[in-house]
């Protein structure tokens, strides 16, 4: 059965530090990880996709890395802001024939950044 | 820039009734879906669509759910008989080809009483 797990559940932090998310996957056949940032109410908002051949994506302060080997993914903030605030969501795809796609969600990483 | 829209923001509804979600994807996007994500849970895939046809479903969307794409620019989510256990966030998502990316919209609040 295809599961993304992601740590920790919760994570407080103080403004302008830094933190790692982890996400692990048992998705196969892999075909693409993305993390998304989800507001509270709102819609999940891509910030990486990385595909098997990939190992780091950078979006601004955001970088992903993956470890398709072990499975393992996380992404790294930087410099963290009060808007970095949210839910941070690993997404595993998997690949199905004709190109579909079955995705896979993690529970998320609620993020806290304090003043 | 163009994003997915959804329509109404938030929907209450009695226990038994039907209820429609729409969803206006972006213009040039070929693929549409379907999640959902009940409060304080993770995001659950319902269904996905692509040229006028279901291709893949997960075991959430039974025969009370049904997607339709009647115009050009609407994608809709149809529930015949809301249950209790309905309520949740629903969000629509498209991606053009060949882009892994999906993109979201800010989703339909569903409260069925």
């Amino acid at each position: 059965k295809n599961q993304v797990e992601q740590s920790p559940q919760s994570l407080i932090i103080l403004e302008g530090k830094n933190c790692t998310l982890q996400c692990n996957y048992t998705v196969s056949p892999f075909s693409n990880l993305r993390w998304y940032k989800q507001d509270t109410g709102r819609g999940p908002v891509s910030l990486t996709i990385m595909t098997f051949s990939e190992n780091t994506k950078s979006n601004g302060r955001y970088t992903a890395t993956l470890d398709a080997d072990t499975k393992q993914s996380s992404l790294h903030i930087t410099a963290s802001q009060l808007s970095d605030s949210a839910s941070y969501i690993c997404v595993v795809s998997a690949a199905n024939s004709g190109g579909y796609q079955k995705v896979t969600f993690g529970i998320g990483t609620k993020l806290q950044v304090i003043p | 820039e163009p994003e997915v829209t959804q329509t109404p923001s938030h929907q209450v509804t009695q226990m038994g009734q039907e209820v429609i979600l729409r969803c206006v994807p972006i213009s040039n996007h070929l693929y549409f879906y379907w999640y959902r994500q009940i409060l304080g849970q993770k995001v659950e895939f319902l269904v996905s669509f692509y040229n006028n046809e279901i291709s893949e479903k997960s075991e959430i969307f039974d025969d009370q759910f049904s997607v339709e794409r009647p115009d050009g620019s609407n994608f809709t989510l149809k529930i015949r008989s809301t249950k209790l256990e309905d309520s949740a966030m629903y969000f629509c998502a498209s991606r053009p080809p060949p882009s892994n990316e999906q993109f979201f919209g800010p989703g339909t609040r569903l409260t069925v009483l």
